[in-house]
C-alpha cells in the first residue's frame, strides 16, 4: 500500500552496528506497528504506538527500540546488530477510529546482518 | 496465551482445484478475525476478515472464509484456484487486550498451471 512506506527496502549491515528502518504514512492513523517476519514463524509484534507519547513493547522487543517522531513517522532501531535479526520488517498502521485493529503494512525492509 | 494455528505449511494445487486453509485460534471471547495475503516480494494485505453477523465471510478475489465459533476457526477457502493465487497466507486474530493482530505462522500456497 503506497500510504505506508519503509526506507530503506533493502539493507546488508555488519554486526554491532547501530541501524534505523524508518516508516511514513499518509493515511492519517493514529496507531504504528513493527514486525519482523522469518520463514515459518509468520509475523511477531517488535513494538506498537497508538499516539505519539504512547510506545509499547511487543512479543519480541529484545534488542531493539523505536521512536515516534510524529503521528505520522515511526522508526526501529537495532542498537548493536547482531546476526539473527536478519529478518524482513513490516511497519504497519491501524485506525482507532475504524475497527483499531485492521491493518495496513508498509512494503517491508529486508535486513542482512553478516 | 493467546495463538492461531495453521495447520499447512505448504499445499500445492493444480489450476482449478479447489482451495481450503485451516485456522484454528485459541481465544474464546469475542473474535476479531483477519485473512492477509503476501503475493512473492510483496507486502501484506487483506483478503477478508470477521467482526460480527454472517458467519460466512467474502472477500476479494474469489476468496470466503467460515466462522465456526464451536470450532474455534476461521477456514479460508476458493472453489477455484489460479496460477496468480500463488502466495503466502496468514491468518490473524485481534489479541484479548485489543491491541494487536496475533498472526499464525503462515501457509504458502503453489498453484501450477
Amino acid at each position: 500500500d503506497a500510504d505506508v512506506t519503509q526506507t530503506p527496502r533493502n539493507r546488508i549491515t555488519k554486526t554491532g552496528k547501530r541501524i534505523m528502518l524508518e516508516c511514513s504514512q499518509t493515511k492519517g492513523h493514529d496507531r504504528m506497528y513493527w514486525y519482523r517476519q522469518d520463514p515459518g514463524l509468520g509475523l511477531r509484534l517488535i513494538y506498537y504506538s497508538f499516539d505519539v507519547k504512547d510506545i509499547n513493547k511487543g512479543e519480541i522487543s529484545d534488542g531493539y527500540s523505536v521512536s515516534r517522531q510524529a503521528q505520522a513517522k515511526f522508526s526501529l532501531s537495532l542498537e548493536s546488530a547482531i546476526p539473527n535479526q536478519t529478518a524482513l520488517y513490516f511497519c504497519a498502521t491501524s485506525d482507532t477510529r475504524g475497527t483499531g485493529v485492521e491493518q495496513y503494512f508498509g512494503p517491508g525492509t529486508r535486513l542482512t546482518v553478516t | 496465551a493467546q495463538s492461531v494455528s495453521q495447520h499447512n505449511h505448504h499445499v500445492i494445487l493444480s489450476e482449478a482445484a479447489s482451495l481450503e486453509l485451516g485456522c484454528n485460534y485459541s481465544y474464546g471471547g469475542t473474535v476479531n478475525l483477519f485473512w492477509y495475503v503476501q503475493y512473492p516480494g510483496q507486502h501484506l494485505q487483506l483478503l477478508l476478515k470477521y467482526f460480527s453477523g454472517d458467519p460466512l465471510v467474502k472477500g476479494i478475489k474469489g476468496f470466503e472464509a467460515e466462522f465456526i465459533k464451536s470450532k474455534f476457526s476461521f477456514n479460508l477457502r476458493k472453489p477455484s484456484v489460479q496460477w496468480s493465487d500463488t502466495a503466502e497466507y496468514f491468518c490473524a486474530v485481534k489479541n484479548q487486550a485489543g491491541t494487536a493482530l496475533i498472526f499464525g505462522k503462515g501457509t504458502t500456497l503453489s498453484v501450477s498451471s
